[in-house]
């Protein structure tokens, strides 16, 4: 069955401008997670999304936004974009959610903020 | 907070060789702990995953063991292969820290000489 979908794959902003990044998770899946990658912090969690509700969420300041539709497919947002937010972003998908059970991660979508 | 740490950071061994990934974690409150492997400019594919009242779990060649008492786990792997060349994660959930927030480990380099 397909994968996690993550677009666009790669993307480069210049600062103060915003980007929206979609992610479709595995079919049935319910639970969506987002991740940014850089080489400085490594992976750090930012939000979970369950069921079209944010149950969970990281510690980014609020121009990480992001949101869940009925058909679990995600989108995050980040406004006024800075340098650093440049990083590799990265969505997983989970049957339920909840402390449960195993997380399949997506290809990510690269940033850069020139 | 948890913080887990990946050691050794790299490690180049010659095909054939055995070998093991180490992965401490500060809080013993843990749910799970997974172990992935990320190619570079790829996502993460999960290998294994233990959940915190299981000692081991075994796919194939890999072999993870969890003793949540003391923080740690240990990734062996058999018979390494070129094609085991990558960067091997670990991650745990803490049973406080809500859904899918999981706190990851820097990471080990590997690469397996032909």
């Amino acid at each position: 069955k397909a994968g996690v979908t993550q677009t666009p794959r790669y993307l480069i902003k210049t600062r103060g401008q915003q980007v929206t990044l979609s992610c479709s998770p595995i079919s049935g899946h319910r639970s969506v997670s987002w991740y940014q990658q850089t080489p400085g912090q490594g992976l750090q969690f930012l939000f979970e999304y369950f069921s079209e509700t944010q149950r969970n969420k990281g510690n980014f300041p609020g121009r990480f936004s992001g949101r869940q539709f009925s058909n679990s497919r995600s989108e995050m947002n980040v406004s006024t974009l800075e340098l650093g937010d440049s990083a590799l972003y990265l969505c997983a998908s989970s049957l339920e959610g909840g402390l449960t059970g195993e997380l399949f991660f997506g290809e990510g979508s690269r940033l850069t903020v020139l | 907070k948890q913080e887990v740490t990946q050691i050794p950071a790299a490690l180049s061994v010659p095909e054939g060789e055995n070998l093991v990934l180490n992965c401490s974690f500060t809080d013993s409150a843990i749910y799970n702990l997974q172990w992935f492997r990320q190619d570079p400019g790829k996502g993460l594919t999960s290998l294994l995953l233990i959940q915190s009242s299981q000692r081991e779990q075994t796919s194939g060649r890999l072999n993870a063991s969890l003793d949540k008492s003391s923080g740690r786990s240990t990734l062996y792997i058999a018979a390494s292969q070129p094609g085991d060349s990558a960067t091997y994660l670990c991650a745990v959930e803490g049973d406080q820290t809500g859904a899918n927030n999981l706190f990851f480990g820097t990471g080990t380099r590997l690469t397996v000489i032909p």
